[in-house]
């Protein structure tokens, strides 16, 4: 079981938005501003997609954005295209005894 | 431009020790401040940190893998090696070298550079 939960499948159509969602507790999403979520196409590395809940790195589509409220953390896609097509995976600075922990994948499949 | 590159064997048994290798080039662990790790994710799984060692080389480990781990290493030959005790099938997993980075704002608390990651099977 991840330490963060997230859904294990979302679907949209190109064009939509979707929302990926990452719940964790007061250690670590809802007590940090380090929120990031990796995008993972099959058999690659982790992307970096957003950084510290709400930054895009550098040539990531502004089409990528995301939020947080309490211990929820939250990536929403919108105008989706089938590129999107992967798996995304939140992650947090957490005070407990490991620094980082990571969510379980959402597979976001583009209709 | 900055590449990690792992390399290492794609098959143990049950008990043998793993020595992963991190090849790294467009940064240096000696004069810059910036930290090495390794990542993993099992098939179909959650990504899980592992290890970290810094330019100073101070060293960070996963409390629940940390009997089991060592980090070191080679700042003239840009590599980082971990070693892995006591394999077992449930390490199965792709393992992927990552980049720790320090800006003006501090420590940053994501990846942007990961390897390509290698894929380690273990057998019973």
């Amino acid at each position: 079981q991840s330490a963060l939960t997230q859904p294990a499948s979302v679907s949209g159509s190109p064009g939509q938005s979707i929302t990926i969602s990452c719940t964790g507790t007061s250690s670590d999403v809802g007590g940090y501003n380090y929120v990031s979520w990796y995008q993972q196409h099959p058999g690659k590395a982790p992307k970096l997609m957003i950084y510290d809940v709400n930054n895009r790195p550098s040539g990531v589509s502004n089409r990528f954005s995301g939020s947080k409220s309490g211990n929820t953390a939250s990536l929403t896609i919108s105008g989706l295209q089938a590129e999107d097509e992967a798996d995304y995976s939140c992650s947090s600075y957490t005070s407990s005894s490991t620094p980082w922990v990571f969510g379980g994948g959402t597979k976001l499949t583009v209709l | 431009q900055i590449t990690l590159k792992e390399s290492g064997p794609t098959l143990v048994k049950s008990t043998q020790t793993l020595t992963l290798t991190c090849t790294f080039s467009g940064f240096s662990l000696i004069t810059s401040e910036v930290g090495v790790g390794w990542i993993r994710q099992p098939p179909g799984k959650a990504l899980e940190w592992l290890a970290l060692i810094y330019w100073n080389d101070d060293k960070r480990f996963s409390p629940s893998l940390k009997s089991r781990l060592t980090i070191s290493k080679d700042t003239f030959k840009n590599q980082v090696v971990l070693t892995m005790t006591n394999m077992d099938p449930v390490d199965t997993a792709t393992y992927y070298c990552v980049l720790r980075q320090r800006s003006s704002s501090g420590w940053s608390n994501y990846f942007v550079y990961w390897g390509q990651g290698t894929l380690v099977t273990v057998s019973s």
